[in-house]
């Protein structure tokens, strides 16, 4: 079975740019997260989906970042317009509903804003 | 608010040897807890997933939790230089929810 697919694996960007991260959760997944890793502040929750429905969208981070969920198998992150404080590795993650089961996490993407 | 601490920041040991690692939380009204481990430059893969206190093992892996103590520990036996990367303890805060720990980087030398 696939796992999760994260694309592009590394993206640079210039500061005031829009940028579009992709990810392809598990066939059959419901829930889809989106997280950002630093190393100051660890592991951040972005944003959260249960069959396509937006959850949470992150707090601190809505004036930027922009989940959306266009069906059950593709999900995008667009910050716009980046900084280069945004500079992180996002993660995407999908699991089966249920807080008892495992989150399966993409490989990631690694951003740079210069 | 979960508070997760992990602990030591970093460690060395050699192939073989019997591997620790800590966790602390906060809260200890969670009954969900998880380990993982991350590679340079990949994603995260779940080692160990436990539910109640006492010990769950998955092959090489053993979590030891202690939810009155506020401890949870991963023990990796003979572990091998594939082993180094940083590891990771999930707390679940309800529903969906997990607060992580900043990890402890471990380096297994032949």
């Amino acid at each position: 079975d696939a796992g999760v697919t994260q694309t592009p694996r590394h993206e640079v960007a210039e500061k005031g740019q829009t940028i579009i991260l992709k990810c392809e959760p598990v066939s059959g997944h419901n829930d889809l997260f989106w997280y950002r890793q630093t190393k100051i502040q660890g592991l951040e929750l972005l944003s959260y989906f249960r069959s396509k429905s937006l959850m949470e969208d992150g707090g601190a981070f809505k004036d930027r970042f922009k989940a959306e969920m266009l069906n059950s198998s593709f999900s995008t992150l667009k910050i716009q317009p980046t900084e280069p404080k945004d500079s992180a590795v996002y993660l995407c993650a999908s699991s089966f509903a249920g807080s008892q089961n495992t989150l399966y996490f993409g490989a990631g993407t690694r951003l740079s804003v210069l | 608010q979960q508070k997760v601490q992990q602990s030591p920041e970093s460690l060395t040991v050699s192939e073989g040897a019997m591997a620790s690692l800590n966790c602390t939380f906060s809260d200890g009204t969670s009954n969900n807890f998880r380990w993982y481990r991350q590679h340079s430059a990949k994603g995260l893969e779940v080692l160990v997933s436990i539910f109640s206190d006492g010990e769950k093992e998955e092959g090489r892996f053993t979590a030891h939790l202690n939810r009155a103590n506020l401890h949870v520990s991963l023990h990796i036996r003979e572990p091998q230089p594939s082993d180094s990367a940083v590891y990771l303890c999930a707390v679940n805060t309800g529903n969906y929810k997990y607060v992580f720990g900043a990890g402890t980087r471990l380096k297994v030398i032949a």
